[in-house]
């Protein structure tokens, strides 16, 4: 089955500076890839996605990269600002259907 | 719509116990997923539904771990008996099958400690 490895598990960053969370998969036959963000207390949320047939997509402060050659994807938070601090998530979609596997998670504190 | 619900938010019980979560997906969708969430190993997948049908079971932990779905808007994960190991919380997604997205829409989740 797939398998998606994350990291850093552990993230601060000054506001205002860039954050960098990258992702490795294994599936070679895996083609969508989110990102999630979890707040304190709450279930996780999507926030970006991209397919296999795309390099690269942007959303505002947030962009995503996907290499998939190489099989890893970055996620990128521009001008950061303290409610980004969260734990975020990758995941690749494998196995059929809808199965996702979930990265371990990157805990992100954007200090003020 | 109110999102996926879950009940209850907190479950504190004993070792031994029967122990049973409850979801309410968003109405419409078409898949429901449980998901188990721990320091140790993140966010695992359980188990998940296609059209109230399971469809992959082998995330489930051991046979103490069963899940339902009866209908489209109702799906339990029952532990029974319940170990201290169990104790996480449980997470509920529902999706939709669009051919474009494949984002899911998670509860808030289920707090269970076992002592």
């Amino acid at each position: 089955g797939e398998n998606v490895e994350q990291h850093p598990s552990t993230l601060s960053v000054q506001e205002g500076d860039s954050a960098v969370i990258k992702c490795t998969y294994s599936d070679s036959a895996s083609n969508y890839f989110p990102w999630y963000k979890q707040e304190l207390g709450k279930g996780p949320q999507l926030i970006i996605d991209i397919r296999s047939n795309v390099g690269e997509k942007k959303d505002q402060r947030i962009a995503v990269t996907l290499n998939k050659t190489a099989k890893h994807f970055s996620l990128h938070i521009t001008e950061t600002q303290p409610e980004d601090s969260a734990v975020y998530f990758c995941a690749a979609l494998g196995g059929g259907y809808q199965k996702v596997t979930f990265g371990i998670g990157t805990k992100l504190q954007v200090i003020p | 719509d109110a999102g996926v619900i879950q009940s209850p938010r907190h479950e504190v019980t004993e070792m031994g116990q029967e122990v049973t979560l409850r979801c309410k997906p968003i109405s419409g969708h078409d898949y429901l997923f449980w998901y188990r969430q721990t320091m140790m190993r993140g966010l695992e997948l359980l188990i998940y539904f296609n059209n109230n049908v399971p469809i992959d079971d082998s995330g489930m932990p051991e046979d103490r771990f069963s899940a339902k779905m009866p209908n489209a808007s109702f799906s339990t994960l029952k532990i029974q008996p319940s170990e201290p190991r169990d104790s996480a919380v449980y997470f509920c997604a529902s999706s939709y099958e669009t051919g474009r997205s494949y984002e899911q829409y998670f509860g808030p989740g289920t707090r269970l400690t076992v002592t």
